[in-house]
């Protein structure tokens, strides 16, 4: 099994371009999610999908926009990139059955540089 | 709403010395609480986690975690570390009822020879 898989690893934009990061899990996993992870401040979740056919902000939202394609897939946006979206970002799922404290498995990444 | 404090930003070990790296959370009720490490350029891997019952939780690699309700702790450690565990590690934790988790602000080992 892949697992959690991401595309690209890389990418660097201009400010103002936009771009999507896709991610896709082959674990049959209900729950996913968005970080960004920037030096000093840990993993913070930018969005998350607790089941196909919802999506919730997290703690850091603005400038994200997310679309839960299916349950495999689980897409995320910037419509308009700006310098202090430069992270990187991580996928993560999760078997998601509410009971809480589950075991999230992430990707590896996506490496993103905002000029 | 929960939170997660790991104090050490940066660790340095010698190569087969212990290793205790530190995590204080805050939640009121019983947290779950999870150890993930992240190898250079890699995703995140779970090395352990702590539902309810033993205290004291074996993960992989060799290392190990107390909770310790008193202190509101959930330290990680292991008795030798190798050159392989040279890493950042993270300490996590969720609530009850949902699938979100709060991380650290990670620690960042360095192992010398």
């Amino acid at each position: 099994n892949a697992g959690v898989t991401q595309t690209p690893k890389f990418q660097v934009l201009k400010t103002g371009q936009s771009m999507t990061l896709q991610c896709a899990q082959d674990m049959n996993h209900n729950s996913m999610y968005w970080y960004r992870q920037d030096p000093g401040m840990g993993l913070r979740l930018i969005y998350y999908s607790a089941s196909e056919g919802t999506t919730d902000k997290g703690e850091v939202p603005n400038g994200y926009n997310v679309s839960r394609l299916n349950k495999r897939e689980f897409s995320l946006r910037l419509e308009s990139a700006a310098p202090s979206q430069t992270s990187v970002y991580f996928c993560a799922s999760s078997e998601g059955i509410f009971r809480g404290g589950e075991t999230q498995y992430f990707g590896p990444g996506t490496r993103l540089l905002v000029l | 709403a929960q939170s997660v404090t790991q104090p050490d930003i940066h660790i340095t070990v010698s190569e087969g010395a212990s290793l205790e790296l530190r995590c204080n959370y805050s939640y009121g009720a019983t947290p779950y609480l999870f150890w993930y490490v992240q190898s250079p350029g890699q995703g995140l891997q779970l090395l352990l986690k702590y539902f309810s019952g033993d205290t004291l939780v074996q993960g992989i690699k060799g290392f190990e975690a107390e909770f310790k309700r008193s202190q509101s702790s959930f330290n990680l450690r292991k008795p030798s570390v190798h050159w392989s565990d040279a890493a950042e590690y993270f300490c996590a934790v969720g609530a009850g009822g949902n699938e979100k988790l709060t991380f650290g602000t990670g620690t960042r080992l360095t192992i010398i020879p």
